[in-house]
């Protein structure tokens, strides 16, 4: 079966410094990996999408995710946050064929300005 | 463009009361249709997909159910309200084939009283 896992409830960081969002997935084949960003009382939004190729992908604004399959992670990153960057952050996969997403229970980012 | 539209924004109904909520979706023909639901700050509940008019899966049975009169509209709904329904309901949309890349609506807010 496949899972998600957020280590992370909640992330706080200064403006204009690094960041690491960690995912870690469970599933035995080749997954497609998502990260979605939801701003308060809003849907969410697709930052960046998974399946095969360069193991690293661009996302919208900046962001990047990278694929390590021998350690089952899809960490989210950004070279320097901006305060309009808070909100909650999700990390998805599918297996692709059977119309099931699993998210992770999501990790909110604080960006101190 | 494809855009997808929820109705209504938020409600407030009395426990017991009957629910219907909508989704519609514009610019893209026989789309792959979900409703999650979202706890308050919590993850997304899977509750069904439908791959095509008149047909609805079930994921996660929470006394409601679901229809596709159309190929663009996703209606969820019950005939008795729980104080556990409350939450954020989400209606999202994927192309067939591409993996369930997931595009939301905005959401609408249930508060059951």
């Amino acid at each position: 079966a496949q899972s998600v896992t957020q280590p992370d409830a909640r992330v706080t960081v200064s403006e204009g410094a690094s960041l690491q969002l960690r995912c870690k997935y469970s599933y035995s084949g080749t997954p497609y990996l998502f990260w979605y960003v939801q701003y308060p009382r809003q849907g969410l939004q697709l930052l960046l999408k998974y399946y095969s190729g360069d193991p690293v992908v661009q996302g919208v604004n900046g962001f990047e995710a990278e694929f390590i399959k021998s350690n089952s992670s899809f960490h989210l990153r950004k070279a320097s946050v901006h305060w309009s960057d808070s909100a909650v952050y999700f990390c998805a996969v599918s297996a692709g064929s059977n119309n099931r997403i699993f998210f992770g229970d999501g990790t909110q980012l604080v960006v101190k300005p | 463009a494809q855009t997808i539209h929820q109705w209504p924004v938020a409600e407030i109904k009395a426990v017991g009361s009957p629910l219907s909520l909508g989704c519609t979706i514009k610019g893209k023909s026989s789309p792959n249709l979900y409703w999650y639901w979202q706890a308050t700050g919590g993850t997304l509940q899977q509750l069904f997909y439908s791959i095509t008019v008149g047909q609805v899966e079930s994921v996660v049975q929470l006394n409601l159910s679901a229809s596709r009169p159309k190929d663009d509209q996703f209606i969820l709904s019950t005939e008795k309200l729980l104080l556990s329904h409350s939450g954020f309901y989400l209606c999202a949309w994927s192309q067939q084939n591409s993996g369930n890349t997931l595009y939301f609506g905005e959401g609408s807010r249930l508060i059951v009283v």
